[in-house]
């Protein structure tokens, strides 16, 4: 039973607008919560994070929301770009990382 | 920056061969990962070491083992591989005990025919 989930496989977006990935957990000894990011042929980047003490955390174009009682992370993307076109693994961590199954972000020139 | 190389990004084998699966990091970290990743599945731990000479198992380590003999080196061995273990391979690192950041190597992807 995965204890992380992204429910939407991919996301289509037009440059400029908001990009917004969800992911659900279901262990409540999660403190500390990932974004990663993937492109073809190489391995994850660490994007940003949030421990759960905060419920939001920015970084320039990206933002992560966190709602502990809904057990909801989402990662905003705004604006938009085409670089942005990648996979997003949400990750959450009770000491050891468990990734969800990743959401195929692309955006439309 | 940190590097972490795997030494074989693609790999085609049979079944039944003997796979080894070799990653390097050059930050002197002293957690190393094995994931497979495969789609809709996201990255699944395999084995980790917090030390030389030191493996845990991870959430799907059968079929797999793994070996450490020098802190800068991760090896994931496929003892007899089989069709079912055809995926792509990450590798990655951490420094201390806080394991949230990784850093992954760019992946093996392996074929098992």
């Amino acid at each position: 039973d995965q204890q992380v989930k992204q429910n939407s496989p991919s996301l289509s977006v037009q440059e400029g607008r908001i990009s917004i990935l969800n992911c659900d957990y279901t262990n409540s000894m999660f403190d500390y919560f990932l974004w990663y990011k993937k492109y073809p042929a190489e391995g994850p980047t660490f994007l940003i994070s949030i421990s759960s003490i905060k419920d939001k955390n920015e970084d320039g174009r990206f933002t992560v929301f966190l709602n502990k009682s809904a057990k909801h992370l989402s990662l905003h993307i705004v604006p938009s770009q085409p670089g942005d076109s990648a996979v997003y693994f949400c990750a959450a961590s009770a000491g050891m990382l468990t990734f969800g199954g990743g959401t195929r972000l692309m955006v439309k020139p | 920056d940190v590097k972490v190389t795997q030494s074989s990004r693609y790999l085609v084998k049979r079944t039944g061969e003997k796979v080894f699966l070799e990653c390097v990091q050059d930050m002197d970290h002293e957690n190393m990962f094995w994931y497979r990743q495969d789609p809709g599945l996201g990255l699944r731990l395999i084995y980790f070491s917090y030390d030389v000479k030191m493996k845990e198992k991870g959430d799907i380590p059968e079929g797999y083992s793994v070996s450490r003999e020098k802190k800068e080196r991760f090896s994931l061995i496929l003892e007899s591989a089989s069709t079912n273990q055809t995926s792509m391979y990450l590798c990655a690192s951490s420094a201390g005990t806080y394991t949230g950041e990784l850093f992954f190597g760019e992946g093996s992807r392996l074929t098992v025919l």
